[in-house]
């Protein structure tokens, strides 16, 4: 069956623009996740949902980011007035129980 | 919190050689374990899990066997090809997350 897929692969975007990152998890997951993954950080997560909700956003480094999910499937993740330190890639992932199967991600540069 | 804990530094190795990449882990109660896997400019692969104790996760010839004596989950294979080159990374769940080690850099040079 389809994967998570994640769009864009790839995003090129000046400093202070916004931009959003979207997901589709694999059909039938409850929950999702955001990760982020730059150079000398490792993966570090962000949000997780469990349908449409967010019980837990500790994750979230400033309040540039934001992220919802509707219908209990496709999230976007939202990164306002984006800065340099945001250059990474943003992982998403989905589940039912304990194992999470993740997308390809999206490759953000801002320049 | 729950936490796992990657031997430090790239490994480099010959095709056909032997692989072991460490990784211990601290947890309450007996959490699934993982190792996941990364090729280059792709996302992460679910490698091979274990549920519990002295379970042995498999895949692909890779092997990782869940030791609560030892608190250790120690990935290994065999004889390795150049394409197992990749990042290699040991989770554990908790807290409403995957908390993952820091990752293996596996290079094989044919």
């Amino acid at each position: 069956g389809a994967g998570v897929s994640q769009s864009p692969s790839n995003k090129v975007t000046e400093k202070g623009k916004d931009v959003e990152l979207r997901c589709d998890p694999i059909s039938g997951h409850t929950a999702l996740y955001w990760y982020r993954q730059s150079l000398g950080q490792g993966l570090e997560f962000l949000i997780y949902f469990q349908g449409n909700s967010a019980p837990d956003k500790s994750g979230l480094p400033s309040d540039r980011f934001s992220a919802e999910r509707t219908g209990g499937s496709v999230s976007t993740l939202t990164i306002q007035r984006t800065q340099q330190e945001d250059s990474a890639v943003y992982l998403c992932a989905s589940s039912t129980r304990e194992t999470q199967y993740f997308g390809p991600g999206t490759r953000l540069l801002v320049l | 919190g729950n936490s796992v804990t990657q031997m430090e530094g790239p490994v480099t190795l010959s095709e056909e050689a032997f692989l072991t990449i460490n990784c211990t882990y601290t947890a309450t109660g007996y959490p699934s374990l993982f190792w996941y896997v990364q090729y280059p400019g792709e996302g992460l692969q679910l490698l091979l899990k274990a549920t519990k104790a002295d379970d042995k996760g498999s895949n692909k010839g890779f092997e990782a066997t869940y030791r609560k004596e030892t608190t250790s989950f120690h990935l290994e294979k065999g004889s390795v090809q150049v394409s197992d080159s990749a990042v290699y990374f040991c989770a554990l769940p908790g807290n409403n997350r995957l908390a993952f080690g820091k990752g293996n850099q596996v290079v094989v040079i044919p």
